[in-house]
């Protein structure tokens, strides 16, 4: 079955980076776009980015560009965010999200997720 | 960016009872609608896709709709393992974005 298991998170310091990892398995990764979605505790869900089955496109949303940056390597089956810059607002818990195809913005099996804590 | 709006933000039912959650958007997305459950402390769940269509595994008393830019969503018994927040997300177009939340609760 779908699997999705982030990793990475941690506490770190504004303007500090982390780098966000996501092992995938039980499906045809190069397949399907991928995306991460983040949610602070208690609060509502926010789209952050997504990378292209292919890993050629990305996009993000508008609070991240230029901070954020996904990636993947299909050859390891694993998805990453580099998040760089960070600030107060970017503490979340991080959710590594599969998209049904190839960039249909339907979020079809979720990860457990990372939690990011941006504090000084 | 596509603004979604929920109604209501939390409701109390009894199990057994019939639940009604609407959504809508604040431009057309045509049928690009999903539904997402998230109980407490778990990730979420994708319910329901192109407005209608239940996902795998997805029980039969979840059903849902869809009327110009209004979407619903219907528990028609709920069940104690229903209670839990429910999301709209529309799928149509970058920046994807979810609706506020509707957190079903015990009455």
């Amino acid at each position: 079955q779908v699997q999705l298991v982030e990793s990475g998170g941690g506490v770190v310091q504004p303007g500090r980076s982390l780098r966000l990892s996501c092992a995938a398995s039980g499906f045809m990764f190069s397949s399907h776009a991928m995306h991460w979605v983040r949610q602070v505790p208690g609060k509502g869900l926010e789209w952050v980015a997504i990378s292209w089955f292919d890993g050629n496109n990305e996009y993000y949303a508008d609070s991240v560009k230029g901070r954020f940056t996904i990636s993947r390597d299909n050859s390891k089956n694993t998805l990453y965010l580099q998040m760089n810059s960070l600030r107060v607002e970017d503490t979340a818990l991080y959710y590594c999200v599969r998209d049904a195809g190839y960039s249909t913005g339907r979020f079809d099996s979720w990860g457990q997720g990372t939690l990011v804590t941006v504090s000084s | 960016d596509i603004q979604m709006t929920q109604s209501p933000s939390s409701l109390s039912a009894s199990v057994g009872d019939r639940v009604t959650i609407t959504c809508r958007a604040s431009q057309t997305i045509r049928t690009h609608l999903c539904w997402v459950q998230q109980k407490p402390g778990k990730a979420p769940n994708l319910l329901i896709y192109d407005a209608s269509t239940l996902h795998g595994g997805v029980p039969s008393r979840f059903s849902a709709s869809a009327s110009g830019r209004e979407f619903t969503l219907t528990i028609s018994s709920l069940q104690p393992e229903d209670f839990a927040t429910y999301y709209c997300q529309q799928s149509y177009s970058s920046p994807w974005t979810f609706g506020q939340g509707t957190k079903v609760e015990i009455k």
